[in-house]
């Protein structure tokens, strides 16, 4: 089973439509939580960070469950430039800190 | 303030020969991390280098070595290369090995194995 579990889409929306993706993680030790976004053959960026209480940046709110070990991002009002790969990651430090990222869900907004 | 750059971009290889991927990571960092993305897939963390040594290491087999040197750049070796590591290799370097530390991706080197 993969650390890291996300529905790889592609979620197909009209410009305008909200749209969720979740994602499921299986180590109850994960530190910190991020939703990262890729563009088609581009580096991965940081799109938010991840927080209990849920945190809000424009259109985006993300949210943790710690309890159902479940995150989720939700993206309103979308915007042709949403149109990219949305990454789960959790983090895990043991000697190092490295970041655990899903296979992604692929948005494709349409006008 | 430079961001972290990789070299090369693209490049092709055959079964068998070795690779050496370079990374200059931001100024400031003294920490790099490696990892690669094969095709629809999320990056998977090859490991992590600070303060010139290696400090933890992902499901990687051994022909996958790296260096780092005094001015905090790092050096990805694949020897023996496989068809399946055909993939993105990405180096994120970041202040520190805190996990308070944010990482920042470089754009990239997009190794095809034939």
């Amino acid at each position: 089973r993969k650390e890291v579990e996300q529905d790889p889409g592609p979620f197909n929306v009209p410009e305008g439509a909200t749209v969720a993706f979740n994602c499921t993680y299986s180590n109850s030790a994960s530190q910190s939580f991020f939703w990262y976004r890729q563009d088609c053959r581009k580096e991965p960026k940081l799109l938010m960070s991840v927080y209990s209480s849920g945190n809000e940046d424009g259109r985006f709110t993300a949210q943790l469950n710690r309890a159902s070990q479940y995150i989720s991002l939700l993206i309103r009002d979308s915007k042709l430039s949403d149109s990219a790969t949305y990454l789960c990651v959790v983090t895990k430090m043991d000697s190092s800190y490295k970041l655990i990222f899903g296979s992604g869900t692929r948005l494709l907004v349409r006008p | 303030e430079t961001g972290v750059t990789q070299s090369p971009t693209h490049l092709i290889k055959t079964r068998g020969q070795q690779v050496t991927l370079r990374c200059s990571s931001q100024s400031g960092h003294n920490t790099v991390s490696w990892y690669q993305q094969a095709l629809g897939q999320g990056p998977q963390f090859i490991f992590q280098y600070y303060r010139e040594e290696e400090n933890g290491r992902g499901n990687f087999p051994p022909r996958f070595s790296g260096l780092q040197f005094p001015n905090y750049s790092s050096e990805l070796n694949v020897n023996a290369l496989e068809l399946d590591d055909s993939a993105l290799y990405l180096c994120a370097s970041s202040a520190g090995v805190s996990g308070a530390n944010v990482l920042t991706f470089g754009a990239g080197s997009r190794l095809t194995v034939l």
